[in-house]
């Protein structure tokens, strides 16, 4: 079936550090591919997402390439800042006679000053 | 602008007792889902109503059930609250998700913290 794996966290970084977090997916079809932020108290909202193999989803510093050959979407951001700690999910949609979204486990981001 | 109201934001419940947990969207969006958020688990889809007058069954429907009432309203009962039902309840909502659309992604509500003794 379709699924969602992403690194464990939680990750801590230095503030201004290189940021990866993994995510590989198993789907059939062409899924979309989205990263979910969510931070403390609140709910989840959209951060970037690719529709379709070598597409670039890119917002507020963050990136993540569709690699269909090695089926990953890993989340990178070259200098990352105390503001963004919060747990990032990654997610993609099926679609099916009902189309829906399917979330990984989610990675908990802490960075120090 | 309101996106997605959930209510309430805490609940606390005994054993066996039954709640509704309210959910709606002033978006005109079709589709809406019902997500529970367990540690080390992620986001688990209970139920969802890809359009009004649809509902149909997620990963983990069991001791749940959902009510469709209006475009805008989509409600999840529990009948009979048990201790594996603690967690925090997530509903969303979005246009009908389809290959190729722009807008393609989901509205989140703040969500429900359940706790059930």
């Amino acid at each position: 079936g379709n699924s969602v794996t992403q690194m464990e966290g939680p990750v801590t970084l230095s503030e201004e550090a290189f940021l990866t977090i993994n995510c590989t997916y198993t789907a059939t079809g062409y899924p979309s591919l989205f990263w979910y932020v969510q931070y403390p108290g609140e709910g989840l909202q959209l951060l970037l997402k690719a529709t379709k193999a070598d597409d670039k989803g890119s917002n507020k510093g963050f990136e993540a390439t569709y690699r269909k050959e090695t089926t990953s979407f890993h989340l990178e951001k070259g200098s990352v800042q105390v503001s963004d700690s919060a747990v990032y999910f990654c997610a993609l949609t099926t679609y099916s006679s009902a189309s829906k979204i399917i979330f990984g486990s989610g990675t908990r981001l802490s960075i120090r000053p | 602008n309101a996106g997605v109201t959930q209510t309430p934001k805490f609940q606390v419940l005994k054993t066996g007792q039954s709640m509704t947990l309210q959910c709606a969207q002033d978006m005109n969006h079709n589709s809406m889902y019902w997500y529970r958020q367990d540690p080390g688990m992620g986001l688990r889809l209970i139920y969802y109503s890809a359009s009004e007058g649809t509902t149909d069954k997620g990963e983990v429907p069991n001791g749940y059930n959902v009510s469709r009432l209006n475009k805008r309203e989509f409600s999840l009962r529990l009948e009979s609250a048990a201790p594996s039902q603690t967690s925090v309840y997530f509903c969303a909502s979005s246009e009908a998700l389809r290959q190729g659309a722009t807008n393609e992604k989901l509205f989140f509500g703040s969500g429900t913290q359940l706790s059930v003794l």
